[in-house]
């Protein structure tokens, strides 16, 4: 298993501005992944964190928008970029450490957007 | 989309019962999880299956797995109110990266005392 941190845990912000998200894991780990979950709804994933190369986005996410770092195999960074109300979701890091696909969790940024 | 479905979409018992949540999903896969997250919190891993397997059982969780249905269910045996949270099913597309998982919508489980 894993240990993980995330920081800041909640905020509120204005539109039109930018909130870094750090996540700090307690090992080495090579998979790294950023998750939103919109209010009431399910987890969407949003990039996987690649350490020293650009990230691998999904579907429907840009890195303009949500630029994302990896300086090392125990830190990420997701920044949510020229933030709207639409944005308003907690935002998860996790990691990948199990043969099968297991993950576990950070314990989420809680973003408001006002 | 790969996106599972899981039903209900809310479910309240009581102490000492038994809880069955189940998720419904489209497309074969490798693998199919279950998440527990309590109040909007990070989520907690709970139990994996893999698409060869039919059953597995950790401590009071049962998970059942029928890929000709493509569907799952996660028993809770002799329910404590600290179990009440959001419990999500998560699958992983069969010839993709076991770690690019679609969540279903969840169950939210309420154990009343």
């Amino acid at each position: 298993s894993a240990v993980i941190s995330q920081k800041p845990s909640r905020d509120i912000c204005q539109r039109g501005t930018s909130l870094t998200i750090q996540c700090q894991v307690d090992s080495q780990v090579t998979m790294m992944f950023w998750y939103r979950q919109q209010p009431g709804q399910s987890l969407t994933l949003i990039a996987t964190a690649n350490q020293g190369s650009e990230a691998t986005y999904e579907s429907g996410f840009v890195i303009d928008k949500f630029p994302i770092s990896r300086p090392n195999l125990t830190f990420s960074t997701l920044t949510v970029s020229n933030m709207s109300p639409e944005d308003s979701s907690i935002y998860l890091c996790s990691v990948g450490t199990g043969d099968h696909g297991e993950q576990y969790f950070g314990p989420g940024t809680r973003l408001t957007v006002t | 989309s790969q996106q599972g479905e899981e039903d209900p979409q809310a479910l309240s018992i009581q102490e000492g019962e038994n809880a069955t949540m189940n998720c419904s999903y489209k497309t074969s896969i490798n693998n199919l999880q279950w998440y527990r997250q309590n109040s909007g919190r990070g989520l907690v891993h709970l139990i994996l299956i893999r698409s060869n397997e039919r059953e597995k059982h950790s401590g009071r969780l049962r998970v059942t797995l029928d890929t000709s249905k493509k569907s799952s269910s996660l028993l809770i045996t002799a329910s404590r109110a600290a179990d009440t949270a959001s419990y999500f099913c998560a699958t992983d597309a069969e010839g993709g990266s076991n770690y690019k998982l679609t969540f279903g919508k969840g169950t939210l489980l309420t154990v009343n005392p």
